[in-house]
């Protein structure tokens, strides 16, 4: 079956300290891959999307994500965190063969110390 | 601003009640959705909409319905509320492309007692 995995519902950085979020999905075929972010009381909101072309993917805020179709993972990084970036992420994708429909992983909760 | 409006941000409900949730879109999107987010599950898709009067499953749609009579409006509809309904439901739509983005609304925060 199709699905995508969040790897950690909860991860704790310190400020300044790299950010990694993982995301692995299940398909044969690579699927259209997005993350989204949803600040505390916020609605969801596109972090970075991958369609086709380039692999490495730069995002708002300073993220970026990397397309590895051997690995199957869209991996999500920000090389130093920031106390605004507490929230929780996530991992989305469109299967080929799902049409319109976006999959979500369980979501990564963030949490950034001072 | 591109909006999609959800009427309430939170519901409070008996077991048994038919429940309305109402979504509204300002962007002439062709398809809407409407998902269930869990704590520890993320989001669910109960139902989705690629025009109007249509409508197809998603992954969790038992004990719930749609309607889509107009194409800025998407509403789902629990037919008799139960607790395990309690939850977070947001609305999204999006265009035509397959890679296009999700837009969401606020969501509404639904209790069922």
């Amino acid at each position: 079956a199709q699905s995508v995995t969040q790897l950690g519902s909860h991860v704790s950085v310190s400020e300044g300290a790299l950010v990694l979020l993982r995301c692995n999905y299940s398909s044969s075929v690579p699927p259209y891959l997005f993350w989204y972010v949803q600040y505390p009381n916020q609605g969801l909101q596109l972090l970075l999307k991958y369609t086709t072309g380039a692999t490495l993917v730069k995002g708002i805020n300073g993220f970026e994500a990397e397309f590895k179709k051997s690995e199957t993972s869209f991996h999500l990084t920000k090389p130093s965190a920031h106390m605004s970036d507490a929230a929780e992420y996530f991992c989305a994708v469109i299967f080929d063969t799902g049409g319109f429909k976006t999959i979500f992983g369980a979501g990564t909760r963030l949490f950034v110390k001072a | 601003d591109v909006k999609v409006t959800q009427s309430s941000r939170y519901l409070v409900k008996r077991t048994g009640e038919k429940v309305f949730l109402e979504c509204v879109q300002d962007m002439d999107h062709e398809n809407m959705f409407w998902y269930r987010q869990d704590p520890g599950l993320g989001l669910r898709l109960i139902y989705f909409s690629y025009d109007v009067k249509m409508k197809e499953k998603g992954d969790i749609p038992e004990g719930y319905s749609v309607s889509r009579e107009k194409k800025e409006r998407f509403s789902l509809i629990l037919e008799s509320a139960s607790t395990n309904q309690t939850s977070m439901y947001l609305c999204a739509s999006k265009g035509q492309a397959t890679n296009e983005k999700l837009f969401f609304g606020s969501g509404t925060q639904l209790s069922v007692l």
